[in-house]
């Protein structure tokens, strides 16, 4: 089966653009989580979409958004990017219990 | 969310077996203890997960200890492709009414390296 798919694989903004990122998750799946990967932070959780609603969110800033749309599918918007903002962005989906699969990643760069 | 503690790196040669340790010593009755690693330049790939018996797949082998406060990865016989970051996450998989399925804290994770 096809796992789960994340687009853009790479991206380049500029400071003060806003970025939205695409989550296709495995068929069946109803849970999609986002992630944030720096070298320095190590990964970091982002926040988590159950059936269309945030489960569980971590310590970013308002500027870090997402939803979940009836299939499913997820997008992550982050605004006013900061050259912090920089990272490998991966999702994950799982049925809502047990593991999550996790996609390839979208890598962010910020100049 | 309790804390792990696993060593920065480990080496191994091919064909040989990994033991890849991780102590939880706060780890509550609730917490499932969780295995990933990441090969490079991909996501987070499952590897194995227990709460109390020790448990077998395709992949690996974790040993848990019996007062649960540390756990070992064992890879029966390393091969180049397991070079990989490997992280032990506890996830209380019973508590919080379900609600913290989809959230896993990683931390910095061993980084194993096989030699040929």
């Amino acid at each position: 089966k096809a796992g789960v798919t994340q687009t853009p694989r790479y991206l380049i903004k500029t400071r003060g653009q806003q970025v939205t990122l695409s989550c296709s998750p495995i068929s069946g799946h109803r849970s999609v989580s986002w992630y944030q990967q720096t070298p320095g932070q190590g990964l970091q959780f982002l926040f988590e979409y159950f059936s269309e609603t945030q489960r569980n969110k971590g310590n970013f800033p308002g500027r870090f958004s997402g939803r979940q749309f009836s299939n499913s599918r997820s997008e992550m918007n982050v605004s006013t990017l900061e050259l912090g903002d920089s990272a490998l962005y991966l999702c994950a989906s799982s049925n809502g219990q047990g593991a999550g699969t996790f996609g390839s990643g979208t890598r962010l760069t910020v100049v | 969310d309790a804390k792990t503690t696993q060593p920065n790196s480990m080496e191994s040669n091919e064909e040989e077996p990994v033991h890849l340790p991780c102590n939880h010593s706060t780890i509550s009755g609730t917490d499932y203890i969780h295995w990933y690693r990441q090969l490079p330049s991909q996501g987070p790939e499952y590897v194995i997960h227990g709460l109390t018996s020790n448990v077998n797949n395709r992949m690996a082998s974790l040993a848990i200890a019996e007062d649960r406060k540390s756990s070992t990865l064992i890879l029966h016989r390393a091969t180049l492709r397991d070079a990989a970051v490997y992280y032990c996450i506890l996830r209380d998989d019973q508590g919080a009414g379900g609600t913290s399925y989809g959230k896993l804290t990683f931390g910095q994770g061993t980084i194993l390296t096989v030699h040929p």
